[in-house]
């Protein structure tokens, strides 16, 4: 089955205490991104890869790291996670070839940081 | 830069009417998709219907259906025969065909609820 695939899905910790979220795609799809959703504010990105070993920002990098070793996998750290990161992630992948491509995202996971 | 809104943060709809979800948009790009994508409670971002710029016939999906204006940058949805399973959070997203980014701009969701 087709899936993109998010650990955990949910994550109390606490502020200062590094963490990663994983996330992994079966689609060998080029493109993969990072997002988060706020209430009110919609899903904004936050960092994107479009190959294994390019990544670049998006629209609110601040506070997070990524990498991209392997085609499938796109992990988000997290190195020194503060209470205002406290949102729903979601990883998204798709194909480069045409923008009409669907981004097929995972299922989320809930961070919360005290 | 590309924004898109969505003014009605909720919305309230009888099972089997019809109801419509407005979105608006804001780019200077002539070429770009837009897209409405449905999240249930189980949090899940699921792709309802898509639309191409270059396309001036709206696209439909059984029973979901858009109203896209381009000149007036708006991209309406529009549910038809609404049943329960419709309630959700929906959210308009636009993503440009040359941007480097293949970035999704999305608006801030309308949450719908169905009245049995």
């Amino acid at each position: 089955e087709a899936q993109v695939t998010q650990n955990p899905r949910y994550l109390i910790t606490v502020t200062g205490k590094k963490l990663t979220v994983t996330c992994s795609q079966n689609m060998n799809h080029e493109y993969m991104s990072w997002y988060r959703q706020d209430p009110g504010l919609g899903l904004r990105q936050i960092y994107y890869s479009m190959n294994v070993e390019v990544t670049d920002k998006g629209d609110v990098p601040e506070g997070y790291k990524v990498s991209r070793k392997e085609k499938r996998n796109f992990p988000l750290i997290l190195e020194s996670p503060s209470p205002n990161q406290t949102s729903l992630y979601f990883c998204a992948s798709s194909t480069l070839s045409s923008g009409r491509n669907e981004q097929f995202f995972g299922p989320g996971t809930r961070l919360t940081v005290l | 830069a590309q924004t898109v809104t969505q003014s009605q943060p909720e919305m309230s709809v009888q099972e089997a009417e019809t109801v419509t979800l407005s979105c608006t948009y804001d780019t200077s790009e002539s070429d770009y998709y837009l897209f409405w994508y449905k999240q249930p409670p189980s949090r899940q971002m699921i792709l309802v219907i898509r639309q191409e710029a270059y396309k001036q016939q709206n696209a439909t999906e059984n029973r979901f259906s858009v109203n896209f204006q381009k000149a007036a940058k708006s991209f309406s949805l529009k549910i038809s025969d609404s049943q329960l399973g419709d309630a959700a959070m929906y959210f308009c997203a636009y993503r440009s065909e040359s941007g480097a980014t293949n970035k999704l701009i999305f608006g801030t969701g309308t949450l719908l609820a169905v009245q049995p």
